[in-house]
C-alpha cells in the first residue's frame, strides 16, 4: 500500500495562532486526499476532500476559512488551522487515494494538535 | 449518514472468534474495514465492493449483503494483536459511480486477553 507521512506528529500552540499540518504521499500519486478529525474515543469525521489542483470540498459544518487546505501537487496536501482555539484540539489524520470508487484509502500517522 | 456498528465493544480470550457488524440506511458502493490502535492511524483491513469483489488480508474475512446494506467482519482464532478499535467506512453509490469518500461508523472496541 501507499506510504503516507504527516508532519508534525505533535504540536502544541497558543490560542489564536495558526498551525500548518503537512500530508505527504511518499510513493503514490494521490489525486485525492481526505482530511479527518478524530476526538478521543470517537470516530473519524471527514472534514474535507482535496483534489490536486482544485479547491477543496468541505463537509457541512466545517469552516473553510478556518481550515485552509491546499493540494498543490500529487504528493503534498496541507491543512492550516487558522486562529486555533482549545476546541480545535484533536487528532488530525489525512488519507490518500486514487479518487476512484472502491479504491483503498491509505492513512497518514496523524497529527495531535493541542491548543492551550 | 453514519453507518451503525454493533456491538460497541467485545472482550475475547485468545483463540476465540468475533463478528463485527456494520449497517447503513443508504445504497452502498463499497464497505471498507480498518483497525486502529490507540494514538495511531487506522490500518486497512479489507474492502468489499458491490458485485462481490473483495480486497484485503488473507486472515480476515468479511461479507457484504448489498440488498440489506450490511457488512460483517469475521475475526477467527483471535490473537492479542487483534485488539483495537474496528471501524467500517461506507462508500455511497451515486448513479453507479463513487469518488472514494468514506463515512465511518462509531467503532467497535475489541479487547483480546491472554
Amino acid at each position: 500500500g501507499a506510504v503516507v507521512s504527516q508532519h508534525p506528529s505533535r504540536v502544541i500552540c497558543k490560542s489564536g495562532t495558526s498551525v500548518k499540518i503537512e500530508c505527504r504521499s511518499l510513493d503514490f500519486q494521490a489525486t485525492t486526499m481526505f482530511w479527518y478529525r478524530q476526538f478521543p474515543k470517537k470516530s473519524l469525521m471527514l472534514m474535507a476532500t482535496s483534489n490536486e489542483g482544485s479547491k477543496a470540498t468541505y463537509e457541512q459544518g466545517v469552516e473553510k476559512d478556518k481550515f485552509l487546505i491546499n493540494h498543490a501537487s500529487l504528493t503534498l496536501s496541507t491543512l492550516t488551522v487558522t486562529s486555533a482555539h482549545p476546541e480545535d484540539s484533536s487528532f488530525y489524520i489525512c488519507s490518500v487515494t486514487s479518487g476512484r470508487g472502491g479504491d483503498t484509502q491509505y492513512f497518514g500517522p496523524g497529527t495531535r494538535l493541542t491548543v492551550l | 449518514q453514519q453507518p451503525v456498528q454493533s456491538p460497541q465493544a467485545v472482550i475475547l480470550r485468545e483463540g476465540e472468534d468475533a463478528v463485527i457488524n456494520c449497517s447503513s440506511s443508504k445504497a452502498l458502493y463499497s464497505v471498507h474495514w480498518y483497525r486502529q490502535k490507540h494514538g495511531e492511524a487506522p490500518v486497512f483491513l479489507m474492502i468489499l465492493l458491490k458485485g462481490g469483489e473483495q480486497k484485503g488480508h488473507d486472515k480476515i474475512s468479511a461479507s457484504f449483503n448489498e440488498k440489506k446494506q450490511q457488512s460483517s467482519l469475521y475475526l477467527t482464532a483471535s490473537q492479542l494483536s487483534y485488539s483495537g478499535t474496528y471501524f467500517c467506512g461506507t462508500e455511497m453509490s451515486a448513479g453507479g459511480t463513487s469518488y472514494g469518500k468514506l463515512t465511518f461508523g462509531q467503532g467497535t472496541i475489541l479487547t483480546v486477553h491472554p
